[in-house]
């Protein structure tokens, strides 16, 4: 059974960078059949795909995030990471690490997702 | 203030047949990308509930179907159950810039 599960602080400073990692177990992030995506969840403007990436470390990104957020990948420890970079109120959301497949002509579907993990950018 | 508009909730007694609307635009659905349906239930990971257009993954009751046509998507859930109260969102393609994938606002489901 795959299984993801995301950590990380659940407070970030305004203007600074939010850290967050997702573990896999269950499957390996050196798959070639997947990419491993991070998607967010905020209380006014809902589900957003951030943007995720192929073992191969190749990423793509949400083009209303680009040059804040990067996504890499440990192929080592089985994990991939997200970094969002001079955050905002508007950043505070629930945070997602999900794995696409399927992702032909773009018809991802994210399958399985971890169960989120809440960040809130406060000082 | 989603790409995908959802009806934020509906509801229906225990037996009976509710459907949730997913309206996109000529970027996404009305270009012919595949619409997903996921099931959220409060403090656990979403579900993938109905994958490309209207296929059940293993496991998923037929009580579960979904449609496409045009620049919309429903999710029709049949005999409502209890346990099938639960947050519900529609996702897809999107052309428009770069590309990426894009998700309705989430429609609540409550079983009176």
């Amino acid at each position: 059974q795959v299984q993801l599960q995301e950590s990380g602080p659940g407070r970030v400073r305004p203007s600074q960078t939010l850290s967050l990692t997702c573990t896999v177990s269950g499957d390996s992030v050196s798959s070639g059949a997947y990419y491993w995506s991070w998607i967010s969840q905020h209380p006014v403007r809902g589900l957003e795909w951030i943007g995720h990436i192929f073992h191969s470390g190749s990423a793509y990104y949400n083009p209303s995030l680009r040059g804040r957020v990067s996504i890499s990948v440990d192929t080592s420890k089985n994990q991939f990471y997200l970094k969002l970079t001079s955050v905002t109120a508007a950043d505070t959301a629930v945070y997602y690490c999900a794995r696409a497949r399927g992702c032909s002509g773009g018809s991802c579907k994210f399958d399985p997702w971890g169960q989120g993990t809440r960040v809130t950018v406060s000082s | 203030q989603s790409v995908l508009t959802q009806p934020p909730s509906v509801s229906g007694a225990p037996g009976q047949r509710v459907t949730i609307s997913c309206t996109g635009s000529s970027s996404n659905i009305g270009a012919d990308y595949q619409v997903h349906w996921y099931q959220h239930l409060p403090g656990t990971a979403p579900k993938l509930l109905i994958q490309g257009d209207n296929t059940r993954p293993s496991g998923v009751p037929d009580r579960f179907s979904a449609s496409k046509s045009g620049t919309s998507a429903s999710l029709a859930i049949a005999g409502l159950r209890p346990e099938d109260e639960a947050d519900y969102f529609c996702q897809s393609f999107d052309s428009s810039l770069s590309g990426f994938w894009v998700f309705g606002g989430g429609t609540k489901l409550t079983v009176l």
